[in-house]
């Protein structure tokens, strides 16, 4: 069956720090990949997508980036947090578009 | 884009006790799901349900498609059925979920 795991659990950082958040799938090859956030535990919002390796598509401009170095890996990165990237973190896989997505346990990052 | 809207915002019931939760959205979609959210931030699946009804033990949904709602029924409601339920639609040619603001599920013993 297919999994998806992301780390770490929670993360505390200095502003103007970089970050890297991972997310992988096992049990699946040429997933489509997505990173939420969700802010003040409310609704959830698309940041990046992609279908296949080096292939990233961005829902909205912000201070993050994503890449996907392998078929089943997604990094989150910032170059300097802002106050504004706090919030949780959330990772997704489906099989393709218009499927079910299915949802990793996600990452609360807090910026101090 | 597409609006989707969940109601009620908030639910507070006894132990035992039945509900309706209510999406509406905007546009026709190829994707509806049902998640739950417990207290830890975990997204649970409950349903893939763009159109048609499933049951899955105490919970049932039914999407109609047409008429651009669905509705998620939670029977015999147990405290562990507490957290927010979302309802979250994918329209065609489109790579996103957009989420409802969710319906928070206070269950009481």
């Amino acid at each position: 069956s297919q999994t998806i795991h992301q780390w770490p659990a929670t993360l505390v950082q200095p502003v103007g720090s970089p970050l890297s958040l991972e997310c992988t799938v096992e049990g699946t090859s040429n997933p489509n990949l997505y990173w939420y956030r969700q802010a003040a535990g409310r609704g959830l919002q698309l940041l990046f997508y992609s279908v296949g390796i080096g292939q990233i598509s961005s829902e909205v401009p912000q201070n993050l980036s994503a890449s996907r170095p392998q078929d089943r890996q997604f990094i989150l990165s910032s170059k300097k947090l802002l106050l504004s990237d706090s919030g949780f973190y959330l990772c997704a896989w489906s099989v393709r578009q218009n499927q079910p997505q299915h949802f990793g346990d996600g990452t609360r990052l807090s910026i101090l | 884009g597409i609006q989707v809207e969940q109601s009620p915002p908030d639910l507070i019931l006894q132990e035992g006790a039945n509900s309706t939760l209510r999406c509406n959205f905007s546009d026709s979609v190829n994707n509806l799901q049902w998640f739950h959210q417990n207290p830890w931030g975990q997204l649970i699946n409950l349903f893939y349900i763009p159109s048609g009804t499933k049951q899955n033990g105490r919970l049932s949904a039914t999407t109609v498609a047409t008429e651009r709602y669905s509705l998620l029924y939670i029977s015999s409601s147990q405290t562990t059925d507490s957290g927010v339920y979302f309802c979250a639609v994918e329209q065609g040619g489109s790579e996103k979920l957009v989420f409802g603001k969710g319906t928070k599920l206070t269950v009481n013993p």
